[in-house]
This record gives C-alpha cells, sequence and structure tokens, in this order.
C-alpha cells in the first residue's frame, strides 16, 4: 500500500543549513506537501509541490521532487532556533480522498 | 488560528469507557478529516467526511466511529477505551474534496488520557 518515510530526527546548528527527506510510493500523487508542528500544537502547512515540479523555492526554503526516486527533500536555510519543530511530509492518495503522513522529523536547532 | 476549533482540550477517563470528540471545521470547509497521533505510531489517519458522507477510511478501530452532522461539525466516538487509545486526535478540513490542491487546516487537537 501507500507510504511516506521520514528519518526520525535531525540536530543541527543555527544558521546553518538543514535538509529533511521523505520517500513516498504513490506515484501518481498530485500534490506532496510539508507540514510543521511546533510545540503543543496543530499541524500547519509550511509547503506544497505539484508533481510536474522539480523544485519550488519561498523565502528560505527549498523543495525538491525527484519523480524517479520518488524522493521530496525539505531545504531550511540559515536555520534558526523558530525553527526547531516537527516536519511532515505528506501525500495524497489516488484518488484524492486520503492524505497520508509521514513519521515526522523532529528538527532540533542548536544555538 | 487555523479556524477548526476542537473540544475538549483535554480528556482523562477509564478503560472501558466511552467519550465523544468534537470538531468544528473552518466556515466553507466542506472536508473533515480526523488523525490520531501517539509516540509510536506517529500520525495516522482514520477518517474522512466529504459533506456527511464518509469518503475514506484509514486505520480505524472498528471500536470508534465518526460522523459529520448537517451543519458540518463532526464528532468522532470513541468506545471500550483501552490504555493504547491515549493520543492527541486532530481534526482538519479542507475545501475540496478531490484529486487537487487539498490543504488541510488542523486544529489544537484533544488530548486523551486513558487510566
Amino acid at each position: 500500500g501507500e507510504d511516506v518515510e521520514q528519518s526520525l530526527f535531525l540536530s543541527v546548528r543555527e544558521g546553518d543549513s538543514s535538509v529533511i527527506n521523505c520517500t513516498y510510493t504513490d506515484s501518481s500523487s498530485t500534490y506532496l506537501y510539508w507540514y510543521k508542528q511546533e510545540p503543543g500544537a496543530g499541524l500547519q502547512l509550511l509547503t506544497y509541490i505539484f508533481s510536474n515540479m522539480d523544485m519550488k523555492q519561498d523565502q528560505r526554503l527549498t523543495v525538491l521532487l525527484n519523480k524517479k526516486d520518488k524522493h521530496l527533500s525539505l531545504r531550511i536555510a540559515d536555520t534558526q532556533t523558530g525553527d526547531s519543530a516537527i516536519y511532515f511530509c505528506a501525500e495524497i492518495e489516488t484518488g484524492g480522498f486520503k492524505t497520508i503522513f509521514g513519521a515526522g522529523t523532529r528538527l532540533f536547532v542548536k544555538a | 488560528d487555523s479556524g477548526v476549533t476542537q473540544t475538549p482540550k483535554h480528556l482523562i477517563t477509564a478503560t472501558g469507557q466511552r467519550v465523544t470528540l468534537r470538531c468544528s471545521p473552518r466556515s466553507g470547509d466542506l472536508s473533515v478529516y480526523w488523525y490520531q497521533q501517539s509516540l509510536d505510531q506517529g500520525l495516522q489517519f482514520l477518517i474522512h467526511y466529504y459533506n456527511g458522507e464518509e469518503r475514506a477510511k484509514g486505520n480505524i478501530l472498528e471500536r470508534f466511529s465518526a460522523q459529520q452532522f448537517p451543519d458540518l461539525h463532526s464528532e468522532l466516538n470513541l468506545s471500550s477505551l483501552e490504555l493504547g487509545d491515549s493520543a492527541l486526535y486532530f481534526c482538519a478540513s479542507s475545501v475540496v474534496s478531490a484529486s487537487s490542491y487539498n490543504e488541510q487546516f488542523f486544529g489544537p487537537g484533544t488530548r486523551l488520557t486513558v487510566l
């Protein structure tokens, strides 16, 4: 069945770049999403990419999509302590009714 | 503030009991999704309703049920509760229910503790 996999933890120093990786299985997904969950809060959409794009840039965020390898990544430039959170990769299942989330990558930013 | 409200914020109950979690979607959103987040299972999709009809089921136990009412609010019913049901339960809403851009807006969650 469909699945989304992410590494569970990432630790970086303030000012460095963070790269969070994700692999997915449903190659017909139309959109792929990155959500952010701050402590004690619900998830919030951070950015998304349409499946016919290779890259999307939004200020400090860069999303790269490799459809051949079914690999998605989120790069955060100049990572700040406020970026400490859990980041979820998500895809919409074929047919569009079910969103599948990865387990989430917990990003720790050291000052 | 996402515009999605969930009540209650916290719920503490005993094994074997039944509880109801409530969600009000953003104004204008027809789709409601329920998720369970636990430390060992991550974020699990439970069920999706669109305009009162069930549209998709995920890893939802038979002891759990949900419904969406004509005013579009939704309730998640959890019965015969077990210790392992302790988790954060999120509701999310979105405008559309189709294979297209589908940003989901999440509520703050209900933290359920089963003792």
